[in-house]
């Protein structure tokens, strides 16, 4: 079963707006990730915030982690066409192996 | 290799024939993890292995499923008797760490795109 809930599924925007991807999950976690994958290929690490961390920033990503609220945001500032893909949540479960995905928001970047 | 290897790349099986799906992980990577991803779903948990120790196999759907590591490196995931709700895209995650212990993400494989025809 998939734990997370991204919202919105789908986001179009033009390249140098920003982006905003909201996840929700509903289990205590250890850690929280967000993933990228384009169209038929492999997931790829962006960025993990641990539950006691509350914003984290990698170049033009921006994470927030509100565990009172079971909810994060990723931000993606000054949008390019290249990050058009879907974008995953994924919670680790305290004391769990296993990472729990959400079903993803597409973002489609328009040049 | 740099990366988490799997193949082949696609496979088109007849129902009921048994395919193996091969991972080869990242070498010196403690963790190995199978996921399912159907069509416009997020990736669904199989299973993870310490090494060659399958310490969850929670998420695998049914006794056809069966996922080994034998020499905690290279990892085989096989399904017998295949039925057509079983296409789906089989990816493989590799990770340095014990999920949880440091800040590591996972490492993935573009995956194997099973059909079921």
């Amino acid at each position: 079963s998939q734990q997370g809930e991204e919202d919105p599924q789908a986001l179009s925007i033009q390249e140098g707006e920003n982006a905003t991807m909201n996840c929700s999950y509903k289990t205590s976690i250890n850690n929280l990730q967000w993933y990228r994958q384009n169209s038929g290929r492999g997931l790829v690490h962006l960025i993990l915030i641990r539950s006691n961390e509350r914003e984290k920033h990698s170049g033009r990503l921006r994470v927030t982690l509100d565990t009172s609220k079971k909810s994060s945001s990723l931000l993606i500032t000054a949008s390019r066409a290249a990050d058009t893909a879907s974008y995953f949540c994924a919670t680790l479960g305290a004391g769990s192996y296993q990472l729990t995905f959400g079903k993803g928001t597409k973002l489609s970047v328009i040049p | 290799g740099a990366g988490v290897s799997q193949s082949p790349r696609y496979k088109v099986a007849k129902r009921g024939q048994d395919v193996a799906l091969r991972c080869d992980p990242i070498s010196g990577h403690v963790s190995l993890f199978w996921y399912q991803q159907a069509l416009g779903q997020g990736p669904e948990f199989l299973t993870y292995f310490q090494n060659e120790a399958q310490l969850d196999k929670s998420g695998l759907p049914s006794d056809r499923f069966f996922a080994e590591r034998p020499e905690g490196s290279v990892s085989t995931l096989k399904i017998q008797r295949t039925q057509q709700e079983d296409s789906a895209v089989y990816l493989c995650a590799s990770s340095l760490a014990i999920p949880g212990s440091v800040n590591y993400g996972y490492t993935f494989g573009s995956g194997t795109r099973l059909t079921v025809v």
